[in-house]
């Protein structure tokens, strides 16, 4: 049982690149969220998908879009990186909302230089 | 604005010694807490969490945490940490009303042999 996958692991972009981080679980859980990590910042939520077919911004969601593929899939995408964007991010996701456990990848780091 | 509030963000301790993390939080309604850990190297483990009943929770690894309504405090607590207790531990808070889970910033432990 992988639990929550991501990919890529690690990841380096030039400023203006696009990219698509990708998200799969195979829990069967209902919803899914990404957010980012940074030092002395915590975690903040970008998007999180309630359920198949919607999704709806967290804290932090400028320059960012996502793509709720079906059930399992969740990819989070630059369109066009900036340096501000260099972080750890996180996929996670629950049977409920946050209600319930959240489990978690093991996350992508990303430099944008 | 809803936020959570972790008050020491790096905290050094010996073995044995013990160990209380605090945790506040703004918000209006009602609220499901959680308490997360991450191992170096690690993703995000759930520690414990308190949804209604005994204020008082325990989780893994001995830890508990204490809910306090008036105070609007979640602590983290254990009699006797250890080396393996080395980690950052967040402070998240659900408002019920929503899928969104908020997280502090953080606190890092280190405990010295």
């Amino acid at each position: 049982n992988a639990g929550v996958t991501q990919t890529p692991k690690f990841q380096v972009l030039k400023t203006g690149q696009s990219m698509t981080l990708q998200c799969a679980q195979d829990m069967n859980h209902n919803s899914m969220y990404w957010y980012r990590q940074d030092p002395g910042m915590g975690l903040r939520l970008i998007y999180y998908s309630a359920s198949e077919g919607t999704t709806d911004k967290g804290e932090v969601p400028n320059g960012y879009n996502v793509s709720r593929l079906n059930k399992r899939e969740f990819s989070l995408r630059l369109e066009s990186a900036a340096p501000s964007q260099t972080s750890v991010y996180f996929c996670a996701s629950s049977e409920g909302g946050a209600l319930e456990k959240l489990f978690f990848g093991s996350g992508t780091q990303l430099s944008v230089l | 604005a809803q936020s959570v509030s972790q008050h020491n963000h790096h905290v050094i301790l010996s073995e044995a010694a013990s160990l209380e993390l605090g945790c506040n939080y703004s918000y209006g309604g009602t609220v499901n807490l959680f308490w997360y850990v991450q191992y170096p190297g690690q993703h995000l483990q759930l520690l414990l969490k308190y949804f209604s009943g005994d204020p008082l929770v325990k989780g893994i690894k001995g830890f508990e945490a204490e809910f306090i309504k008036s105070k609007f405090s979640f602590n983290l607590r254990k009699p006797s940490v250890q080396w393996s207790d080395t980690a950052e531990y967040f402070c998240a808070v659900n408002a019920r009303s929503g899928y969104a889970l908020n997280f502090g910033k953080g606190t890092s432990l280190l405990v010295t042999p």
